[in-house]
C-alpha cells in the first residue's frame, strides 16, 4: 500500500536558519500529497497541499513541491522562527482517496 | 470558533473498563476519521465513516468500536482497555478537496 518516510528528527535550528524537511514517497497511481503541523496540545492543522506532479503548495511561507521522478516533497522555509516550533508530518491519499496516511512525523525545535 | 470537537480532552480509565470517547463537528462534512497517536509516533487510522458506511481498517482491533448516529456526531467506544490503547485519539473531518480538519483530540489513559 501507499506509505510515507520522512526525515527523523528532532530538527533544531536557529532563528532565521533555512529548513528543509525530507519527504519521500512510495505509491500506485496518482496520490496527492501533504504536510501538517502539530503544535503542543493541538490537533493536526494543514499547512500545504499538491495535488499533482511538479504542483508546489505554499502556506505561511512553507513550501514543498510534488517530484514524480523522485517521488518526494520536501518542506522547506527560507526563514525560520521561534513560533515554527512544532512536528511536522508528511502525508499522502492512500489506496483509497478516502484514507490520508501519515509519516512518523518530525520534531522541529528554533533556538531563539 | 472550533469547529471539531472532541470531548474529554483527558480521559483517565482502568484496564478492562469501557470507555466512549466523542466528537462533534459544524462542518457538515461527510467524512470523519478516528485516529489513534502514539506518543512521538504517526496517526494511526482505525476506521472512518463516508456518511454512514463504515470503514474498518484490517488492522483496528475488535476491541474498538464507533458509532455515528448522524453528520455531526461520531464515537469511539473501547470495550475493554488495556495499558497499550494508551494514547491520543483524534478526531477530523475531511472537505470535499482531501484537507483533513482534527479536533484537539482526547489522551487517554488506561491504569
Amino acid at each position: 500500500g501507499n506509505s510515507v518516510t520522512q526525515m527523523e528528527g528532532p530538527v533544531t535550528l536557529s532563528e532565521e536558519a533555512f529548513l528543509t524537511i525530507n519527504c519521500t514517497y512510495t505509491a500506485t497511481g496518482y496520490p496527492s500529497l501533504f504536510w501538517y503541523v502539530q503544535y503542543p496540545g493541538e490537533g493536526l492543522q494543514l499547512l500545504l497541499k499538491a495535488t499533482k506532479a511538479d504542483d508546489k503548495g505554499s502556506n505561511k511561507g512553507f513550501e514543498a513541491t510534488y517530484r514524480k521522478e523522485t517521488t518526494s516533497f520536501h518542506l522547506e522555509k527560507g526563514s525560520v522562527q521561534v513560533s515554527d516550533s512544532a512536528v511536522y508530518f508528511c502525508a499522502l491519499t492512500g489506496s483509497s482517496a478516502s484514507k490520508i496516511i501519515f509519516g512518523s512525523g518530525t520534531r522541529l525545535s528554533i533556538r531563539p | 470558533d472550533a469547529m471539531v470537537i472532541q470531548n474529554p480532552r483527558y480521559q483517565v480509565t482502568q484496564f478492562g473498563k469501557p470507555v466512549t470517547l466523542s466528537c462533534s463537528q459544524t462542518l457538515n462534512h461527510n467524512v470523519m476519521y478516528w485516529y489513534q497517536q502514539k506518543s512521538s509516533q504517526a496517526p494511526k487510522l482505525l476506521f472512518h465513516y463516508y456518511d454512514k458506511d463504515f470503514n474498518n481498517e484490517a488492522d483496528t482491533p475488535d476491541n474498538f468500536q464507533s458509532r455515528r448516529p448522524n453528520t455531526s456526531f461520531c464515537f469511539l467506544d473501547i470495550r475493554s482497555p488495556g495499558l497499550g490503547d494508551t494514547a491520543m485519539y483524534l478526531c477530523a473531518t475531511r472537505t470535499s478537496d482531501e484537507k483533513l480538519f482534527f479536533g484537539s483530540g482526547t489522551q487517554l489513559s488506561v491504569l
